[in-house]
């Protein structure tokens, strides 16, 4: 079975701090993707990373595929309130047209 | 259009009623999805349709009924739901792409009350 683990499970900070989410896994994925959900919405996607080592940049949002395609990671800088959201890690399952997503990581950034 | 609209926005129903959740697109998604997300939890997949056919039913209850008319519309049908049914109901779709799921697009969802 293929699992995402994601870490933290939840994170509050101040605004203008650091921090990095984590989405580990023992499998191979040929792509991986990021979603952020705000509250009483859908998720939206971020980026999808298909490269091993790839290094993706959206504004204060930087994005990293493990070399193996193993892992990911997402690293935001001078975090805002209007980060404050549900972070989900998603890759393609291996059998079927569906995704497997982690266990999300919630964020709160506090003004 | 990028976008999937989902309808009704909130419903509340009792254990006895029968209900209907309305799902629509038309940016040409040929992959159609419903899940159910529990707050702070990440959703979890119900159905799949790929060109308007069933490939994916998560071992869903059967008092959870999905439908797809055509390939813009998706319908999920509920009857004689438990309160633990509460829940966001998601729809979502995607280009099929060989049977890999490619990235989704998501409605804002359905905040379903059982009572």
């Amino acid at each position: 079975t293929q699992l995402l683990e994601q870490s933290p499970q939840f994170l509050s900070i101040q605004e203008g701090e650091n921090l990095t989410v984590y989405c580990n896994s023992s499998s191979v994925f040929s792509s991986l993707q990021w979603y952020r959900q705000e509250p009483g919405e859908g998720p939206v996607l971020l980026v999808t990373v298909v490269t091993g080592g790839e290094v993706k940049k959206l504004k204060r949002l930087t994005f990293q595929f493990g070399d193996a395609r193993k892992d990911s990671s997402l690293h935001i800088t001078a975090a805002q309130p209007g980060d404050t959201g549900l972070y989900l890690c998603a890759a393609p399952a291996e059998y079927g047209n569906k995704l497997v997503f982690g266990a999300g990581t919630i964020l709160r950034v506090k003004s | 259009d990028t976008e999937v609209t989902q309808t009704p926005k909130h419903l509340v129903m009792g254990m006895t009623n029968k209900k209907s959740l309305k799902c629509e697109q038309h940016m040409g998604h040929r992959a159609m999805y419903w899940y159910k997300q529990k707050a702070k939890k990440p959703p979890e997949l119900m159905f799949v349709y790929s060109y308007e056919k069933l490939s994916i039913n998560e071992s869903v209850p059967s008092r959870f009924s999905p439908e797809c008319p055509n390939s813009s519309l998706l319908n999920l049908h509920l009857h004689a739901l438990q309160p633990e049914d509460s829940a966001l109901y998601l729809c979502a779709s995607s280009q099929a792409r060989q049977g890999r799921s490619g990235k989704l697009f998501f409605g804002s969802g359905t905040q379903l009350s059982v009572l």
